[in-house]
């Protein structure tokens, strides 16, 4: 059984500050990762994909990928109100000629004016 | 531009009875997916579609049936609505290959009395 792992939180940091989500996964052969935010009641939106291990930048998120350790992270900078929501991690694995996503839970992020 | 679209955005089933939930994406995407997400549970892959032609079990296909009816649409029904069937249920597309993120429709809200 695929899983990803990740601290239901609440994260809770202030405006400005860096807010820092971590997530683990199981199948070694995970290929791809995602990040997603979901608003309550919303639907999940794509915020950043990662497949190299390292890091990779857009705006004020950075998207961290260590495969050894089977470790993803997310890094928000200046975090903003508007940033509260839930985050979603996934490890996607190639099955049955498609990727096949596997999601966390997610983690709540509150950031505090 | 669309995106995904999902019909009804909510429903109210009686136990026994069935429905078809219906979803349709404009972005020339080959694979499309069907989650259901419940409180604590993050989504759960009921099943999937990778390419036109072909739908494969995902974790959670129990109770439920899928058509790819053609490159655009992709539904799922529920023969005998139970209860436990009782869910936030979404669609999402990508493209094929490594590193594509996946497209959510708003979501159906179901319940199930």
């Amino acid at each position: 059984q695929k899983e990803v792992e990740q601290n239901s939180g609440p994260l809770s940091v202030p405006e400005g500050a860096i807010a820092s989500l971590n997530c683990t996964y199981s199948d070694r052969v995970s290929q791809s990762f995602f990040w997603y935010r979901q608003y309550s009641g919303k639907s999940p939106e794509l915020i950043m994909s990662i497949y190299s291990n390292g890091d990779k930048e857009d705006g004020r998120f950075t998207a961290q990928l260590n495969k050894a350790s089977q470790y993803v992270s997310l890094l928000i900078r200046d975090s903003q109100p508007s940033d509260s929501a839930t985050y979603l991690c996934a490890a996607s694995t190639a099955s049955g000629g498609s990727y096949i996503p596997t999601f966390g839970r997610g983690t709540s992020l509150i950031v505090h004016p | 531009n669309a995106g995904v679209t999902q019909t009804p955005k909510f429903q109210v089933l009686k136990t026994g009875q069935s429905m078809t939930l219906q979803c349709a994406q404009d972005m020339n995407h080959n694979s499309m997916y069907w989650y259901r997400q419940d409180p604590g549970m993050g989504l759960r892959l009921i099943y999937y579609s990778a390419s036109e032609g072909t739908t494969d079990k995902g974790e959670v296909p129990n109770g439920y049936n899928v058509s790819r009816l053609n490159k655009r649409e992709f539904s799922l029904r529920l023969e005998s609505a139970a209860p436990s069937q009782t869910s936030v249920y979404f669609c999402a597309s990508s493209e094929l290959g490594q590193g594509f993120g996946y497209t959510f429709g708003s979501g159906t809200r179901l319940t199930v009395v």
